[in-house]
This record gives C-alpha cells, structure tokens and sequence, in this order.
C-alpha cells in the first residue's frame, strides 16, 4: 500500500512571497490533517479534513493561510504572504476514520524555510 | 488545554541497554494514547498505539505502558542498537482523533 505523497520536500523562498503544498493521502483514508514543526518541537495541528469538509481549522492562522481539499482526496496548504516564523517542517497525515481509535499515518513532510 | 510533556528532552546509551522514555499529560480525558518514531528529514513512524480501555501495548523489543490516573506513559526499549537512534514522540488522541505532541526525546545509540 503506497503512503501518504507530499511535495515539493524543500522549498525556500524569501519572506512576503507565497508557497504552496500539496498532500495526496492513503487511498481510501477519508480523514487529512495538515502539522506544522518548527525546529526543536512536536507537530502542531493545522487543520483537520474530513472527507473534503472541515472539522478542525481553531489553529490555522487564517490571515494567512489556507488548505482546500478538492473532491474529499488531494489537498493543498497554501502560505501568502509568508513570514519568517512559517519556516518549518509541514506534515501531512491521513487516516481511515476521525473516530480516535484509527491511528494517522504521516507523510515525509516539506521542509520550509523562509529567508 | 492539553500539555504533553517528554523527559528527558535528549538520552545517549550504549548499544544493548534497556531503556525507558516518559510521556505526561494534563488531561486524563484521551482516548488514546500514541509513540511515533522521527529520523532526521523524515516524517513519523507510527509504532504503538495504546487504546484508553488498554494499560499496555507489545511490538518487539518496544513496550509501552498507559496510566491515565497519573497522567503517564512509558515506552520501554530492550536491547537497544543503533538503529533505534531518533526522535521518539508521544501523542494524546483526544475528540475528531486530534492529536497533541509532546516535544520529543533524541535518544542516541552509541555502538
């Protein structure tokens, strides 16, 4: 069974400029979560899709960001204008179900820096 | 609001010792309990998951231990070789299966 896709797995980019993320979870996993890792800390949830509604976004600095997740499958977190403390790692996780018994599998992340 | 915490922060042994890795939280109110694995410039691996209803999970050489009244878990390591150097980072699974980290122990195996 092939694992959650992220890409791109670097991006740098200057500060005020945009980024954007794309995640392609497991098949058939109907839940997608969006982390953020900054250095030296565990992940931070982002926001929580449930098939391609929202369930969880009380984290997601909306002033700036943004995650759609088209047709219930791939998803994009987007980042505009960025700032210097986005730079992190940003995961994507998927699992079958958002009932707290199913376990979330993680992908490789992107590594963003912000310069 | 939940906090979870990882001590210590950063561990080195040498290669064949037992180990044992502690997680709190502050809210006994979970429904699980999870122990990721994190290699540098890699995403996790998952490697246990405790059920509230469960006091402990197997897999291995890896143990891992759950007392929601005290607000702990433990994850025990036997014999311990260099591939088991890493990050290991435990999670509370609270409502809508949200996650929350603690900040990880690096634990280094030296041969």
């Amino acid at each position: 069974e092939a694992g959650v896709a992220q890409s791109p797995r670097y991006k740098i980019i200057e500060k005020r400029q945009s980024v954007a993320f794309w995640c392609n979870p497991i098949s058939g996993h109907a839940t997608l979560y969006w982390y953020q890792q900054i250095l030296g800390q565990g992940p931070k949830l982002l926001i929580q899709f449930q098939n391609n509604g929202v369930v969880d976004d009380s984290q997601l600095p909306k002033d700036r960001f943004s995650a759609e997740r088209l047709k219930g499958v791939d998803s994009t977190l987007k980042i505009q204008p960025a700032k210097l403390e986005d730079s992190a790692v940003y995961l994507c996780a998927s699992s079958p179900e958002g009932t707290g018994s199913y376990e979330q599998y993680f992908g490789p992340g992107t590594r963003l820096t912000v310069t | 609001k939940q906090e979870v915490t990882q001590i210590p922060a950063a561990l080195s042994v040498p290669e064949g010792e037992n180990l044992v890795l502690n997680c709190s939280f502050t809210d006994s109110a979970i429904y699980n309990l999870q122990w990721f694995r994190q290699d540098p410039g890699k995403g996790l691996t998952s490697l246990l998951l405790i059920q509230s209803s469960q006091r402990e999970q197997t897999s291995g050489r890896l143990n891992a231990s759950l007392d929601k009244s005290s607000g702990r878990s433990t994850l025990y390591i036997a014999a311990s070789q260099p591939g088991d150097s890493a990050t290991y980072l435990c999670a509370v699974i609270r409502g809508a299966n949200n996650l929350f980290f603690g900040t990880g122990t690096r634990l280094t195996v030296i041969p």
